[in-house]
């Protein structure tokens, strides 16, 4: 599986946006970049995904580089309630039937400053 | 909304225990996942099903089973819990073949110490 690089930590203050890098630098061409987020005491949920163009979303937008080596997940306007760890996941939609998981990272851990 | 619900949000086992971990989802999917996250290694797969009675072991199957006797449910067995499977156990669910999200949605976990 094509593996993922993102920061540990980052710090943002509210109401300001939020740009959280992503590395995939083996990146196939079957692969879509998802991003998922966890927020304290839940499990995970989905934010987005893309494959070439950015995306945009009522929470966040996923701007994709041109060579598809990295990927920058976009919170416009950060709250409190946006602290969370965010994972960057590529997923080959090339896999066979039955076999769609997904392989987390360790993600980014989002610290929002009031 | 999707609901997917696990039996217990913390459990206290001892060593040497069987121990069932319970996951129902009221959606329909196909798929159905458990995963184990520790502290600085992330989520780690164990084991999923696409199907009622088909299992796949994921990255970390050691120690584990599962079962799948209906579509909604989905079991992970520890059939002699150790202190090394203390964690946070995640259920997950997600339609198979929806194209390109195939969104997965999660439970809450539940939170295993084996003493």
């Amino acid at each position: 599986d094509a593996k993922t690089t993102q920061p540990n930590s980052m710090e943002s203050n509210e109401e300001e946006p939020v740009h959280l890098p992503c590395n995939h630098s083996t990146i196939s061409g079957t692969d879509y970049i998802h991003w998922y987020r966890q927020l304290p005491s839940q499990g995970p949920e989905y934010v987005i995904h893309g494959l070439t163009s950015n995306v945009n979303n009522r929470m966040a937008s996923l701007a994709i580089a041109e060579d598809r080596k990295s990927s920058t997940l976009i919170l416009h306007r950060a709250t409190l309630r946006d602290a969370a760890v965010y994972y960057c996941i590529l997923r080959d939609v090339k896999v066979n039937f039955g076999n769609e998981k997904l392989t987390f990272g360790t993600g980014t851990r989002l610290t929002i400053i009031p | 909304d999707v609901k997917v619900t696990q039996s217990s949000r913390y459990l206290v086992k001892r060593t040497g225990e069987k121990v069932f971990l319970e996951c129902v989802q009221d959606m329909d999917h196909e798929n159905m996942f458990w995963y184990r996250q520790d502290p600085g290694l992330g989520l780690r797969l164990i084991y999923f099903s696409y199907d009622v009675k088909m299992k796949e072991k994921g990255d970390i199957p050691e120690g584990y089973s599962v079962s799948r006797e209906k579509k909604e449910r989905f079991s992970l067995i520890l059939e002699s819990a150790s202190t090394n499977q203390t964690s946070m156990y995640l259920c997950a669910s997600s339609l198979l073949g929806a194209g390109l999200a195939n969104e997965q949605y999660f439970g809450p976990g539940t939170r295993l110490t084996v003493t």
